[in-house]
């Protein structure tokens, strides 16, 4: 699986719109970007996922570069409640397919 | 609430001891994953199980062990702990097309 790079710590102001980059310069054709969270001790929460196009769903949007190497997780509008370690993952779908967590962006949410 | 349960929430027990962690996949994940979160070690990958069988090995100790029933619950074993056993340990469970791996809460591991 392809390494990626995350910043170790980011902050916030509440309401506004939360960018949190990742490197992957190695990735390869058939492996998709995922984005996980953990909030505090709880078990890691899947947000979202793409390979190509940029994805939303009612968490967040992915915005994945045209040459892959890099994409940015946008929460739109950050609430307290999304102060969390942020994973970005990159595999091979199938469904021998550990996750492989690095030290993910501590996203740091204030008032 | 991610549909995958874990017991117990807490565990404490001391040195040389043996305990099994529970868990159980959210409905009709035929896959099941156990993972270890130490404060030095971060996440980490210890076992799969694929509707019975083992899939993939990580960097699971010879002391511990674990299995997937018929009814698709697994259990992770954990013999003559050490104190660096304590951790958190996380299931998931996926089965879905993309794939996608969800979590229970975790149990907290402390051996004193």
């Amino acid at each position: 699986d392809a390494k990626t790079t995350q910043p170790t710590s980011m902050d916030c102001a509440e309401g506004r719109a939360a960018n949190l980059p990742c490197n992957h310069s190695t990735i390869s054709g058939n492996e998709y970007v995922y984005w996980y969270r953990q909030i505090h001790s709880q078990g890691p929460q899947y947000i979202i996922h793409g390979l190509k196009n940029n994805e939303t769903n009612e968490m967040a949007s992915l915005i994945i570069t045209e040459d892959r190497k890099s994409s940015t997780l946008i929460l739109p509008h950050a609430t307290l409640r999304d102060t969390a370690v942020y994973y970005c993952i990159v595999r091979v779908v199938h469904n021998t397919d550990k996750l492989i967590f690095g030290t993910g962006t501590r996203l740091q949410v204030f008032p | 609430d991610s549909g995958v349960t874990q017991t117990p929430k807490h565990l404490i027990t001391a040195t040389g001891q043996r305990v099994t962690l529970r868990c159980s996949p959210r409905s009709g994940d035929l896959s099941v994953y156990w993972y270890q979160q130490s404060l030095d070690q971060g996440l980490q990958f210890l076992i799969q199980y694929y509707n019975g069988e083992e899939r993939a090995k990580g960097n699971i100790l010879e002391r511990f062990s674990a299995q997937q029933f018929p009814d698709l619950h697994s259990e992770l074993n954990l013999s003559s702990l050490e104190l660096g056993d304590s951790a958190l340990y996380f299931c998931a469970s996926s089965g879905g097309r993309s794939n996608e791996q969800f979590f229970g809460p975790g149990t907290r591991l402390t051996v004193l």
